[in-house]
């Protein structure tokens, strides 16, 4: 099972809104809607920002918002704080065998 | 609080084995799925096994299928990852993180601090 696709890194000034696209196959994110994110900053463990494609758990912004479309989902950061900046990856279940399959990862840089 | 903490990371030799362990409180336990994630030096995450909330199914990533045996307690709130056969590539923070639904299929909502495993010589 190959990793998701992410882009290497995106930026934006505070304030501004970035999108991060996560792409995958019909066996992983066009198939299920179980797309998950995760923001991860140095040294320090994953923190699930975005479940079920764009549910949002309980003390995450409503800045980050979460889509998907056929076989790319994604997540949108609006009005870009400079706590924003970090690693963010996206998560798909896959099938019975397989599982989980990760995206490649997304450095957030604030400019 | 709900809480996970890993241990049992370290230093082991190629063909080695380490049996990593992971305590939860604060939740159901036996309620959720539970997942080992692991993440080498300046890379990505990388899922490595999953199982279900009874223990009665479990699911590896092909990277260690074979090698690795992910188990449970439930009277003990534990999680346990047995790594055999070790290798260099296995070098990683190991991560245990806590499943939305008692089948390993959704999110991880809750994750543990991670423990370090080098595999080296």
């Amino acid at each position: 099972q190959s990793a998701l696709t992410q882009p290497r890194s995106v930026s934006g000034s505070p304030g501004q809104s970035v999108t991060i696209s996560c792409t995958g196959t019909s066996s992983d994110v066009g198939g299920y809607n179980y797309v998950s994110w995760y923001q991860q900053h140095p040294g320090k463990a994953p923190k699930l920002m975005i479940y079920d494609v764009s549910k949002r758990p309980s003390g995450v912004p409503d800045r980050f918002s979460g889509s998907k479309s056929g076989n790319t989902a994604s997540l949108t950061i609006s009005g870009l704080q400079a706590e924003d900046e970090a690693d963010y990856y996206c998560c798909s279940y896959a099938g019975s065998y397989t599982s989980y399959v990760f995206g490649t990862g997304t450095k957030v840089t604030v400019l | 609080e709900v809480q996970l903490v890993e241990s049992g990371g370290g230093l082991v030799q190629p063909g080695g084995s380490l049996r990593l362990s992971c305590a939860a409180s604060g939740f159901t336990f036996s309620s959720y799925a539970m997942s080992w994630v692991r993440q080498a030096p300046g890379k990505g995450l990388e899922w490595v096994s999953a199982i279900s909330g009874s223990g009665g199914s479990t699911y590896y990533a092909d990277s260690v299928k074979g090698r690795f045996t992910i188990s449970r307690d439930n009277s003990k709130n534990t999680l346990y990852l047995q790594m055999n056969s070790l290798r260099a590539e296995d070098t990683a923070v190991y991560y245990c993180a806590k499943g939305c639904l008692k089948q390993p299929v959704d999110a991880f909502d809750i994750w543990g601090q991670g423990t370090m495993v080098t595999v080296s010589s």
